[in-house]
Order: structure tokens, then sequence, then C-alpha cells
């Protein structure tokens, strides 16, 4: 079974204060891992889809790296509008798998002005 | 272009009762895929249809169920309503097929159901 950890749970940071996020997996066949942010009362927002160990991808000052257990979030220099749930996924690859995501419970990050 | 429209964005229901969820996914999306979010849990997979078919399922009980019509728009019905019902009812869609580049998933605001 598909299994996605996220940590951790709750992050507190100052503004500028540069931090990660951790997703570790297993999944037989890995096809995508999945990055979303999800503000209160709102559905995930998409940030970055990474396919193969090694990959990085930037978005302003998001980083996500992968490698073959885990997968990180790179905040540099944040924002207090960066607060928001950041929430991993993976997808497997084969069969019915491939049509569906497993999330971890997501790492709630506040970043104070 | 338009998101993914789930209506309606709250709903209170007595438990015993049945309830259906609707999700217009984004145009040209073929597939649409329910997820149910508590605090407890986080995001769990319900069921996923593409052109009208359900392609994988998850682990709930049969009390819910879902379809897809051809125009693409989903809906999910529970029946039988449980106090453990009450979450937030998340649709996604995406294209379904095709590339890796193309099973991207954009989620709407989902709908609150709360259930006395």
């Amino acid at each position: 079974e598909d299994q996605v950890t996220q940590s951790p749970e709750a992050l507190r940071l100052q503004e500028g204060e540069s931090s990660s996020l951790n997703c570790s997996y297993t999944v037989s066949g890995l096809r995508g891992l999945f990055w979303y942010r999800q503000d209160p009362g709102k559905g995930p927002e998409f940030l970055f889809t990474l396919y193969s160990a090694g990959e990085e991808k930037e978005k302003e000052r998001l980083k996500a790296t992968l490698t073959k257990k885990e997968s990180f979030l790179h905040i540099t220099a944040p924002k207090p509008e960066d607060s928001a749930t950041y929430l991993c996924a993976v997808q497997a690859g084969g069969g019915g798998s491939n049509y569906k995501l497993t999330f971890g419970k997501g790492t709630l990050l506040t970043v104070n002005p | 272009k338009a998101g993914v429209t789930q209506t309606p964005r709250y709903l209170i229901k007595t438990r015993g009762q049945q309830v259906t969820l609707s999700c217009s996914p984004i145009s040209g999306h073929r597939s649409v895929s329910w997820y149910q979010q508590t605090p407890g849990q986080g995001l769990q997979f319900l069921f996923e249809y593409f052109s009208e078919t359900q392609r994988n399922k998850g682990n709930f009980p049969g009390r819910f169920s879902g379809r897809q019509f051809s125009n693409s728009r989903s809906e999910m019905n529970v029946s039988t309503l449980e106090l453990g019902d009450s979450a937030l009812y998340l649709c996604a869609s995406s294209l379904g097929s095709g590339t890796l580049e193309t099973y991207g998933y954009t989620f709407g605001s989902g709908t609150r159901l709360t259930v006395v």
C-alpha cells in the first residue's frame, strides 16, 4: 500500500527565515510526486509535479526536489502570504493506481511578520 | 479559463438522509476524481471516473457512490448519512490520458458537508 509521511506537522517561521518541508514516501513504482498548497476553506492549489529522482523545480520562493525515498520543499526567505498547509501526494504507476493520489497529512506553515 | 466548479459549497444534513454533490470539471478534462478531507485522516481517495467509467475506487463503504455524465460532469452520492461523514468533499479534474505531464490534477473549492 502506498504511504506518504510529511514532517513536521507544523512549522512556524519568521519572515525571511528559510526552511524545508519533508515528504517521505513508499510506492510501488512512482509515476509522479505532487506538491499542493491549501489555504483554509479552499481546495488544494497545484504547485509542482516531480517525476524522477534528481529532478528539481522552482517557483518564486519555492523549490521542490526529489530522491528515491523523499521529496523536499525548500522555502527561501518566506513571506506571511506563504502561510498555508502544504500537501504532498504520490501517484503510483500500473493498473488502477494510475488514477488516484495518495496524500500525506500536510505541514501547516505559519510565517510571522 | 473556468476552473473546477463544485456545488453546493455548504450542506447541512440529518443522520440517515442522503446527499448528492456535483462537480463540473475544466472544459476538455475527461477525468474526475473525488476525495474526502477530514482533520484526522487528511485527504482520502473516494473514486475516479473517466469517460463515464469508474477506473478506481478507494476504501469507502458502498454508501458512497458516484457517476459521470457524457459531458464529464460528475456527481457523488452518500446514502444513510452518518455523523462521521461530515467532511470537506473535493473534486479534482484532469485530462486523464496521454503523456505523464497531462496527469496534473486541478481541485475545486469543495463542498463542506455537516451531518447533524
